[in-house]
């Protein structure tokens, strides 16, 4: 069946600029997570969806970081004033009922 | 201490070699344990779980150990397919934490 698949692939933008990062989880997981990894460095957590419930927000570096996640599916990652330290490669996760999380290819962000 | 610590590597291995990676985590609380596999410019995908009582899969061994906050990896055999970035994964209330992950170079 389909993966979790990410747009856009590949994202240049300006630094001050704002940045939309699309995520569609593998249809039926009620988990969503976004995370990023920067060059060399490990996957850093960012927000968790479950459901309905409250997203997890305790991983976002900063409010000019924000996510939501519509009718319990497709999810949009928002980077506001895009800073140079925000490059990095953006993985979207999804999740069923167990601990098994799949990753999708990944927005690779170059913030110039 | 970090949450989950491994050894950067690289490993340089000749084909049909054994090797192992080690992994110790902070949190005692922690309910699951993975292993990640990442190919260069990829994302992460499961390896296999982790259980106390060990678990195989062909050439890949995993074990851990809950008193000593410790999880290894086992390859045998070596594959030049499996050259790639292996990250350790622990899970406490459906949050995944990685560790930053160790190179294995298998080579001809």
């Amino acid at each position: 069946g389909a993966g979790v698949s990410q747009s856009p692939s590949n994202k240049v933008t300006e630094k001050g600029k704002d940045v939309e990062l699309r995520c569609d989880p593998i249809s039926g997981h009620t988990a969503l997570y976004w995370y990023r990894q920067s060059l060399g460095q490990g996957l850093e957590f960012l927000i968790y969806f479950q459901g309905n419930s409250a997203p997890d927000k305790s991983g976002l570096p900063s409010d000019r970081f924000s996510a939501e996640r519509t009718g319990g599916s497709v999810s949009t990652l928002t980077i506001q004033r895009t800073q140079q330290e925000d490059s990095a490669v953006y993985l979207c996760a999804s999740g069923g009922d167990g601990d098994t999380q799949y990753f999708g290819p990944g927005t690779r962000l170059t913030v110039l | 201490r970090k949450e989950v610590e491994q050894d950067p590597g690289p490993f340089n291995v000749p084909e049909g070699a054994t090797v192992a990676f080690n992994c110790t985590y902070s949190n005692s609380a922690s309910q699951s344990f993975f292993w990640y596999r990442q190919d260069c410019r990829k994302e992460p995908k499961l390896l296999m779980s982790v259980y106390s009582s060990g678990n195989e899969d062909g050439r890949f061994t995993a074990q851990l150990n809950r008193a000593s906050q410790y999880i290894s990896l086992l390859i045998r055999d070596s594959k030049l397919s499996d050259s790639a970035t292996y990250l350790c994964v622990v899970n406490k209330y459906s949050t995944l934490t990685f560790g930053k992950g160790t190179m294995l170079l298998v080579s001809p």
